[in-house]
């Protein structure tokens, strides 16, 4: 299985909601990542769990809380957010050391 | 830091016709660097990766890259465009010296092939 999938596509949310992006891979990679992506812009990393340990964190608002529950699993949890909030969340894995394969990304809209 | 520049914000190009996009690095050590293509509310796709040997990879839809040294470049080529690679491209460069997680993407160059 050479897949990242992710869960749900799309996802309206008001800014008083609680809700979570969910990502999955069976390839083994012991390293995840949630990057945010604007419409024709590169994307932005947020958080990377390496061995299910949390090793980067880019100075992503509290708003975002991820977790990554096993090595397959990569949770993003959202509360509170704010319209500008308002993108394309990408999942990724990797080997160590090696190339980064990406879910198909959740659209979120913040109301 | 680690850095790549995709000069083009967008390139145009004649079905049939060969293609390049460009991209130039600036890391510390030796870099790995790495093509993706995106196509309209879609995930990134992997296209093709350098990080030792031959400088002429080849990866993914017929697409190919050169890795410069000299010139801090690793421009994506094809032969002969078809329609369906029009498509958002971004080039990314790992510094294996800052530590294996931490990839910084390009810009962006929006291929446009015309029928």
């Amino acid at each position: 299985d050479t897949e990242v999938t992710q869960t749900p596509k799309h996802l309206v949310m008001g800014m008083t909601n609680k809700k979570s992006l969910k990502c999955e891979q069976h390839m083994g990679h012991r390293a995840m990542y949630w990057y945010k992506q604007k419409a024709k812009k590169p994307p932005e990393l947020m958080f990377v769990y390496s061995y299910e340990k949390l090793s980067i964190n880019e100075s992503v608002p509290s708003r975002f809380s991820p977790e990554c529950p096993n090595s397959s699993l990569l949770n993003l949890h959202l509360h509170a957010l704010q319209p500008e909030d308002s993108a394309l969340y990408l999942c990724a894995s990797s080997p160590e050391f090696d190339t980064q394969y990406f879910g198909p990304g959740t659209r979120l809209t913040v109301l | 830091a680690q850095s790549v520049a995709q000069p083009e914000d967008q390139v145009n190009v004649a079905e049939g016709n060969p293609l390049t996009v460009k991209c130039t690095y600036s890391v510390s050590g030796n870099p790995y660097l790495f093509w993706y293509v995106q196509y309209p509310n879609r995930g990134l796709q992997f296209l093709l990766k350098y990080i030792t040997g031959d400088n002429l990879v080849k990866g993914s839809y017929g697409f190919e890259a050169e890795f410069n040294k000299s010139q801090t470049s690793f421009h994506l080529k094809k032969p002969s465009a078809l329609v369906s690679d029009s498509a958002l491209y971004f080039c990314a460069v790992r510094d294996p010296l800052k530590g294996y997680q931490k990839v910084t993407f390009g810009t962006g160059t929006k291929l446009q092939v015309i029928p």
